[in-house]
């Protein structure tokens, strides 16, 4: 197992694209989460999953946002319609039940 | 105010310093302290973690809790240039069942270690 996979590492979008992003847990974790960090500053929590059931968002999360888990495997992160404010590093990360975080590299979104 | 403050920095250290890193909370439902190392263009990766009040020793670094203060340090002796990064702390709350959910991070301190 070679940890947190995340796909693409860098993305370049037109503002008002579509884009999704994908993450590959490791495989014995049952939790996944999703985190953005803006330059300078710490990562902001996003959503979490347990197996395939998606447990909590945060106020971040807007309307154009989506996250999937299907089968509790890989996740996907989309965001429609990409505004500037959109540029930042999206981080992955997964974890036993009882233990801790392993991050992902992130995905590096721009928008322009 | 943010839940969790972390001195900005940057810092930028002679090779052998001893270096301080600093957060405080306001949350007072936090039991879970952690810091990070974030090195430029990866994910963090954790460094350390603590549940109680004192101080958790591993090798060059130190993690110290104050509950009573809600102040979390992290002390690196002998500093090195690979140490230069940026480090993060990071705190949640302990659900019931042990299991961790969502994390509170602190803005990250840039730390450079001068040969």
């Amino acid at each position: 197992d070679t940890g947190v996979s995340q796909n693409p590492r860098h993305k370049i979008t037109k503002r008002g694209q579509n884009v999704t992003f994908r993450c590959d847990p490791i495989s014995e974790h049952n939790r996944l989460y999703w985190y953005r960090q803006t330059l300078g500053q710490g990562p902001e929590f996003l959503t979490y999953f347990q197996n395939e059931a998606q447990l909590e968002k945060s106020r971040l999360l807007s309307d154009r946002f989506s996250a999937e888990r299907p089968k509790g495997s890989f996740s996907t992160l989309e965001i429609q319609r990409t505004e500037q404010g959109d540029s930042a590093m999206y981080l992955c990360a997964s974890s036993p039940m009882t233990g801790h975080y392993t991050f992902g590299s992130g995905t590096r979104l721009t928008v322009v | 105010q943010k839940e969790v403050e972390q001195d900005p920095g940057p810092l930028s250290v002679p090779e052998g310093a001893i270096v301080s890193l600093n957060c405080t909370y306001s949350n007072s439902a936090f039991q879970y302290f952690m810091w990070y190392r974030q090195y430029s263009r990866k994910g963090p990766e954790l460094l350390m973690y603590t549940y109680s009040s004192g101080n958790k020793e591993d090798g060059r670094f130190t993690a110290q809790v104050d509950k009573s203060s809600k102040y979390i340090s992290l002390f690196i002796r002998d500093s090195q240039p690979s140490d230069s990064a940026t480090y993060l702390c990071a705190m949640s709350v302990w659900n019931y069942g042990g299991a961790t959910n969502k994390l509170i991070f602190g803005t990250g301190t840039l730390l450079a270690v001068q040969p």
